[in-house]
């Protein structure tokens, strides 16, 4: 069980937006940055979303990011078949002094 | 072209020890972290240890504390993770990851390399 939830699916079709959650604490989402990363089985994960909301340059601006008192959001706009994978946040836990990542989602395009 | 690489994985029985290595290239670390996050078979993305450029700041999970060491070497631009009384609940493929913007996130990731503990 993470200390960060996720859902564990998700699901939309394509040119829709999907909307992934991550819930925490006032230790971790509440007091820091979250990060969210996209993982395709067999490669390394890629940074999707720094700093809640911030986007790194290369990553499509369909990707964006949210952060609201403990939990923070991952949208997706107009999904594609190329985002049909997982989907982590992540975030530093200042009780913990620890990385947390959620549980993961695993987005799929119907 | 930022790379990092990864190396050092492999086979190894329970309670046996491992030490992987992460070489960065076409990076400047700065004021950079290097962290380690792992991947079990089948299972989510879990942090396991980072260290502060200068190496005055180290921290590990819970799971790793007292088993795991990790260190750095800047001047070979390297960063290893040093593995002790492994069990199976290790065995996961392994990442090494640039702690950008003062290690706030992870920007630059390696390959990977797969730690297997069995006998």
């Amino acid at each position: 069980q993470s200390v960060l939830t996720q859902p564990p699916s998700a699901s939309g079709t394509p040119g829709q937006r999907v909307t992934i959650s991550c819930s925490g604490s006032s230790s971790n989402i509440g007091s820091n940055a979250v990060t969210w990363y996209q993982k395709v089985p067999g490669t390394a994960p890629k940074l999707l979303i720094y700093s809640n909301d911030h986007r790194p340059s290369g990553v499509p601006d369909r990707f964006s990011g949210s952060k609201s008192g403990t939990s923070a959001s991952l949208a997706i706009s107009g999904i594609q078949s190329e985002d049909e994978t997982d989907y982590y946040c992540a975030v530093w836990d200042t009780n913990l002094n620890v990385w947390l990542f959620g549980g993961g989602t695993q987005l799929t395009v119907l | 072209e930022v790379q990092l690489v990864e190396s050092g994985g492999g086979l190894v029985q329970p309670g046996g020890s491992l030490k992987l290595s992460c070489v960065a290239s076409g990076l400047d670390l700065g004021d950079d972290w290097m962290d380690w996050v792992r991947q079990a078979p089948g299972k989510g993305l879990e942090w396991v240890a980072n260290i502060k450029q200068d190496g005055s700041k180290r921290y590990y999970v819970a799971s790793v504390r007292g088993r795991f060491t990790i260190s750095l070497d800047n001047a070979k631009k390297s960063v290893y993770l040093q593995m002790n009384s492994l069990t199976g609940e290790d065995t996961a493929t392994y990442y090494c990851a640039r702690g950008a913007g003062g290690g706030w996130f992870w920007d630059s990731w390696g390959q990977g390399t797969l730690v297997t503990v069995s006998s």
